[in-house]
């Protein structure tokens, strides 16, 4: 069965500073990936996805996500934190081809960003 | 109005009570989800809808019963809920089974 796994459940930047949100995914074949911001008291928002193409992939808000299939990552970047970036995110997975749809998420980041 | 939509945002009931979840998708998408999310715990995959039928039923207990009438709406009817069912019930949809989903902002749903 296919994993998300999102290295540190909690992390905590300085505004301006580099933002890293750590996902590795579990599977023999790339999935697709996705990763989702969660506001508080709101639903899941996508932020970017990686289908096929280049591996470098740019989202809303000034987010990237590179895949690396040589390391089975799809980490999540933003060269400078700002406040309202304060979220829970959440990377996902779904298994290419096949009848397994499930979108599969990790346990999620929360990000906190200081002053 | 655009996106995905839930009422009631909140919702408090007691154990013996009967509601309702409404989630209504405004993309002219074809799939719907149920999810639950409790503290501390990864999204729980409820309920999954494609063309108005039912492909997923991800081992949820009786007293959750959906229901999905028309590629628009989908509905979560509750009874005879226990404490631990309180929770963030978020509604998705997708233009398809194999693409991102879309998600509505949530009801939370306290049971007394």
């Amino acid at each position: 069965a296919q994993s998300v796994t999102q290295l540190g459940s909690h992390v905590s930047v300085s505004e301006g500073a580099l933002v890293l949100l750590r996902c590795n995914y579990s599977s023999s074949v790339p999935p697709y990936l996705f990763w989702y911001v969660q506001y508080p008291n709101q639903g899941l928002q996508l932020l970017l996805k990686y289908t096929t193409g280049a591996t470098l992939v740019k989202g809303i808000n000034g987010f990237e996500a590179e895949f690396k299939k040589s390391e089975t990552s799809f980490h999540l970047t933003k060269p400078s934190a700002h406040m309202s970036d304060a979220a829970e995110y959440f990377c996902a997975v779904i298994k290419r081809g096949g009848s397994n749809y499930k979108l599969t998420f990790g346990k999620g980041t929360l990000l906190t960003v200081n002053p | 109005e655009t996106g995905v939509t839930q009422t009631p945002r909140h919702l408090v009931m007691g154990m013996t009570n009967k509601k309702s979840l409404k989630c209504e998708q405004h993309l002219g998408h074809n799939a719907m989800y149920w999810y639950k999310q409790s503290a501390k715990k990864p999204l729980e995959l409820m309920f999954v809808y494609s063309l108005e039928e039912r492909v997923e039923n991800n081992s949820v207990p009786s007293r959750f019963s959906p229901e999905c009438p028309n590629s628009s709406h989908l509905f979560l009817h509750l009874h005879t809920l226990q404490p631990e069912d309180s929770a963030l019930y978020l509604c998705a949809s997708s233009r398809n089974l194999l693409v991102e989903q879309f998600f509505g902002p949530g009801t939370r749903l306290t049971v007394l």
